[in-house]
């Protein structure tokens, strides 16, 4: 099946440093991958959804400048959080679209992130 | 507005059978999905459903009704590993996932 990895798995970082995250598709092509963030006993929130070679677009509410978002190629997507701060502290999880899976227009999942801003 | 229901937990036993339900209300609807979330981890997909009817996986089933706007997940022959919380998402016709809060299912011995 379809594979989606992240690195890193986790992460601690000083108060206004700024930190990257990368989702690869591991044996499959993602025209268009999701980046979600996921608080504790929360659902997922969705952040931006990425296209490859184009702009992300951003849900409302979420900094574009704060949160950068790049998807050079089909298999990977960075985001990075800039001068990140204590509130950044979360679950970040990025997913990818399959469009060769059929009908089915399934997302699948990396396994995650956790970032802790102390 | 879009609006996902699922209960928020549930208990059974092992080697029972439990039924997690959805209702949606979304603008447009391009297919159901049920993904299972371990804590601490991300989601993996578990269903599929576009069409109305029953889709069968080993243990797990999904069902969908699209006039009634309901779909549930039932899983058999539960086992310890099931403990989990198990999240329905609706894709919106701007082909947008919109997330239920996750039924989070307690598995007793």
């Amino acid at each position: 099946g379809a594979v989606v990895s992240q690195h890193p798995s986790w992460v601690i970082c000083k108060s206004g440093t700024s930190v990257k995250i990368e989702c690869r598709s591991l044996d499959f092509q993602a025209t268009t991958m999701f980046w979600y963030r996921q608080f504790p006993k929360q659902s997922l929130m969705l952040m931006a959804t990425s296209n490859e070679g184009s702009k992300a677009t951003y849900e409302q509410g979420v900094e574009k400048d704060k949160f950068l978002i790049n998807h050079a190629s089909l298999t990977l997507s960075t985001l990075t959080v800039t001068s990140a701060h204590p509130e950044d502290s979360s679950f970040y999880i990025c997913s990818a679209r399959d469009l060769t899976s059929g009908e089915t227009d399934t997302q699948y999942f990396g396994p995650g992130t956790r970032l802790t801003v102390l | 507005g879009q609006n996902i229901d699922q209960p928020t937990e549930m208990t059974a036993t092992e080697g029972a059978i439990v039924q997690i339900n959805c209702t949606y209300q979304t603008s447009g609807f391009n297919g159901l999905f049920w993904y299972q979330q371990h804590a601490g981890e991300a989601p993996t997909f578990l269903s599929y459903n576009v069409l109305d009817g029953l889709e069968e996986k080993g243990r797990f089933s999904s069902f969908l009704s699209r006039s009634k706007g309901y779909s549930y997940l039932l899983l058999k022959e539960l086992q310890m590993k099931d403990s989990a919380s198990y999240l329905c998402a609706c894709m919106d016709s701007n082909y947008q996932l919109i997330w239920g809060a996750g039924t989070k299912l307690i598995i007793k011995p």
